[in-house]
C-alpha cells in the first residue's frame, strides 16, 4: 500500500458525458501528478500540481482538467468523454516535486 | 529525459536471482536511474533509484556500470510475486514527469 488513494476504482460511463476522477496523495506530501495508461499508449503523464498551483502539463487532452485543493487532493475532470479515453488513470505524489513518486491503485475508466 | 531500452521479456525460476538489464547510452550526470514495476494493472510500484553507486534496499539491488550508459536491477531470490513489467526510468532529479517506455516483462516460474 503506497498510501496514496484514488476513487472510484471503477467507472462506466457513456460518450460525451463527463466524469471526476479523485486523488489524495500520502501524507505530507505536497505534489501530485496524474497518468494515463491506454493500451495502445502506455503509461503517459498528464498533469502535474504542487501546493495547489499547476507545475507541469504533457499530453493532456483540452478536454481534461485537474485542480489541486488546499487540504492537498486532486481531481481530474474528464469531459465530452470518447470511446478513447477509456484507460487506467493513475495518480502518484511525492513530497517535493524531486521526489521519489508513489502511485495510486488507480481508476479504471470505460466509456461505451 | 534519456532515452532507456530493456528487453521485452525475461523468464525467471522461482528462488533465484532476476536481473534486469537497461541500457541508457545518452544519461547526463545529473539524470538518476529510477526502478518501478507493475504487477498486472496495478498502479506502478517504486523498487530504487540511484545516481552512480550501486543502491541497495530490501526490494532489490541496482547497479550501474562505471560510465552509467547501463544498469541492472537485481532481484536477489525472485517469487511467483514478482511477475509484473518492470521500467527503468532516466530521470533528471528535479524534473516533474516520469516517462514510462515500454518495460520489460518478467516471468517468474515455479
Amino acid at each position: 500500500d503506497s498510501g496514496v488513494t484514488q476513487t472510484p476504482k471503477h467507472l462506466i460511463t457513456a460518450t460525451g458525458q463527463r466524469v471526476t476522477l479523485r486523488c489524495s496523495p500520502r501524507s505530507g506530501d505536497l505534489s501530485v501528478y496524474w497518468y494515463q495508461q491506454s493500451l495502445d499508449q502506455g503509461l503517459q503523464f498528464l498533469i502535474q500540481y504542487y501546493n495547489g498551483e499547476e507545475r507541469a502539463k504533457g499530453n493532456i487532452l483540452e478536454r481534461f482538467s485537474a485542480q489541486q485543493f488546499p487540504d492537498l487532493h486532486s481531481e481530474l475532470n474528464l469531459s465530452s468523454l470518447e470511446l478513447g479515453d477509456s484507460a487506467l488513470y493513475f495518480c502518484a505524489s511525492s513530497v517535493l516535486e524531486q521526489e521519489t513518486q508513489y502511485f495510486g491503485p488507480g481508476t479504471r475508466l470505460l466509456v461505451l | 529525459d534519456a532515452k532507456t531500452t530493456q528487453p521485452t521479456s525475461m523468464d525467471c525460476a522461482e528462488g533465484r536471482a532476476a536481473n534486469l538489464p537497461c541500457n541508457h547510452s545518452t544519461i547526463s550526470g545529473n539524470e538518476y536511474v529510477y526502478w518501478y514495476r507493475q504487477i498486472h494493472s496495478q498502479g506502478p510500484q517504486y523498487i530504487i533509484h540511484g545516481l552512480k553507486n550501486n543502491e541497495t534496499n530490501e526490494m532489490a539491488s541496482l547497479i550501474i556500470t562505471e560510465d552509467r550508459k547501463s544498469s541492472t536491477l537485481i532481484l536477489p531470490h525472485a517469487t511467483l510475486r514478482d511477475t509484473a513489467v518492470y521500467y527503468c526510468i532516466v530521470r533528471v532529479r528535479s524534473g516533474s514527469r516520469l516517462t514510462f517506455g515500454e518495460g520489460t516483462q518478467l516471468t517468474v516460474n515455479p
